[in-house]
């Protein structure tokens, strides 16, 4: 199984300023069709999941465009350049391109300093 | 609208059975694949168990492998979760998503095992 290492487990922010979240796998997550199927998931307190970022850099409709992910490989970061209060949650990367199982990173939490 | 909606949770005692059902409305159904996400107080997310289209894979984590069963009725648009042998550790809230890749979840549904 594709195991998903996030860091940091806690991320404080300040309103404003940006934040990365790190995503690692234990297997390269490129497919053999070319493409690289890394996703980022938002859970705001006391809401579902949502998905924000799929095949690594693609936003979904109505992200924000202060969201972008980036990476290759093993690695990936998900970036948000001005964090916002909204932004307060916990993030999840999920790889699909070994399957099953789906895996999920243990998540990182946003919360405002 | 788009959306999702869980039912079926509950409390249940270990070994116990519930049958979880997710309704789709606001888009066509039965072009996507189906998954089961779960969640345990205070922990991240698990997959579960995802569907074809057509019924015709069906693919579960090692956990519930034997004990839980996905189906689905393209004809009513909706998603089932069959769950037997119930254990503590299945304690979560359970959501249904949209694809195997969960561009849309449901609010969830919270089951709880215990005695």
């Amino acid at each position: 199984d594709v195991v998903m290492t996030q860091s940091p487990l806690s991320l404080p922010v300040i309103l404003g300023q940006p934040a990365s979240i790190s995503c690692r796998s234990s297997q390269s997550l490129v497919h053999s069709d070319g493409n690289t199927y890394l996703n980022w998931f938002q859970q705001r307190p006391g809401q579902s999941p949502r998905r924000l970022i799929y095949e690594v850099s693609k936003r979904d409709s109505g992200v924000p465009d202060r969201f972008s992910g980036s990476g290759s490989g093993t690695d990936f970061t998900l970036k948000i350049s001005r964090v916002e209060a909204e932004d307060v949650g916990v993030y999840y990367c999920m790889q699909n391109t070994q399957w099953p199982p789906l895996t999920f990173g243990g998540g990182t939490k946003v919360e405002i300093k | 609208e788009v959306q999702l909606v869980e039912s079926g949770g509950g409390l249940v005692q270990p070994g116990g059975s519930l049958r979880l059902s997710c309704t789709a409305s606001g888009f066509t159904f039965s072009r996507y694949w189906m998954s089961w996400v779960r969640q345990a107080p205070g922990k991240g997310l698990e997959w579960v168990a995802n569907m074809k289209q057509d019924g015709t894979e069906k693919y579960y984590v090692d956990s519930v492998k034997g004990r839980f069963t996905i189906s689905r009725d393209n004809a009513k648009n909706s998603l089932f979760l069959q769950m037997n042998s119930l254990r503590a550790e299945d304690t979560a809230v359970y959501y249904c998503a949209r694809g195997h890749v969960f561009e849309m979840w449901g609010q969830g549904t919270v089951v709880t095992v215990s005695s």
